[in-house]
């Protein structure tokens, strides 16, 4: 069965600053990877998506993710904060074959400071 | 074009009760889940419906039932409610019925507490 671990269960960033959050997950496949963001009040919404080919993923918002697969992770990245990127972000693992569910991490809240 | 959309928004009840949450989608997918969320515990799968006409268990499905009534809508029902149901609940879809490789698209959520 595959999981995810996301260490950092909230980060403060500055408003401008870079950012990175850690995604690592556990599958013995190629796994299909997600990052997915809630704001406050609000349902899941994806940020983009690993299948396969180019290992640096771009997706909405100008948030982007680099697999790698030596060191079992998918971490999200943004040069630059905006306070609006204020949520909770998780990072999830989808399996293939047959009908297989997605595991969801627990989650970082991300807090952006003046 | 709504998406997914969940009721009620909050809901309160009383040790025992029962509820029935609704969602339905307007994308014409063939998946449907329901998820809990519970702080430090990130999203757990209650039950999911790969496709019409099909449900199966996911995580954490005691106390639960679900009903696929059709294509667009598929509820979840609190038989008896207990204070360790409470919880924010999410109704999501997708568009194949291969779960683990596809997109969900997720409703606002419903708030429940249990006194």
């Amino acid at each position: 069965a595959q999981s995810v671990t996301q260490p950092d269960i909230h980060i403060t960033v500055s408003e401008g600053a870079s950012l990175e959050l850690r995604c690592n997950y556990s599958y013995g496949a190629t796994p299909y990877l997600f990052w997915y963001v809630q704001s406050p009040g609000q349902g899941l919404q994806l940020l983009l998506k690993y299948f396969s080919g180019d290992t640096l993923v771009q997706g909405i918002k100008g948030f982007e993710a680099e697999f790698k697969r030596s060191q079992s992770s998918f971490n999200l990245r943004k040069p630059s904060v905006h306070w609006s990127d204020a949520a909770e972000y998780f990072c999830a693992v989808g399996a293939t074959g047959g009908y297989q569910k997605v595991t969801f991490g627990i989650g970082t809240k991300l807090q952006v400071i003046p | 074009n709504a998406g997914v959309t969940q009721t009620p928004k909050f809901q309160v009840l009383k040790t025992g009760q029962s509820m029935t949450l609704q969602c339905a989608q307007d994308m014409n997918h063939n998946s449907m889940y329901w998820y809990r969320q519970d702080p430090g515990m990130g999203l757990r799968l209650i039950y999911y419906s790969a496709s019409e006409g099909t449900t199966d268990k996911g995580e954490v499905p005691n106390g639960y039932n679900v009903s696929r009534l059709n294509k667009r809508e598929f509820s979840l029902r609190l038989e008896s409610a207990a204070p360790s149901q409470t919880s924010v609940y999410f109704c999501a879809s997708s568009n194949s019925g291969t779960g683990g490789t596809d997109t969900q698209y997720f409703g606002p959520g419903t708030r429940l507490t249990v006194l």
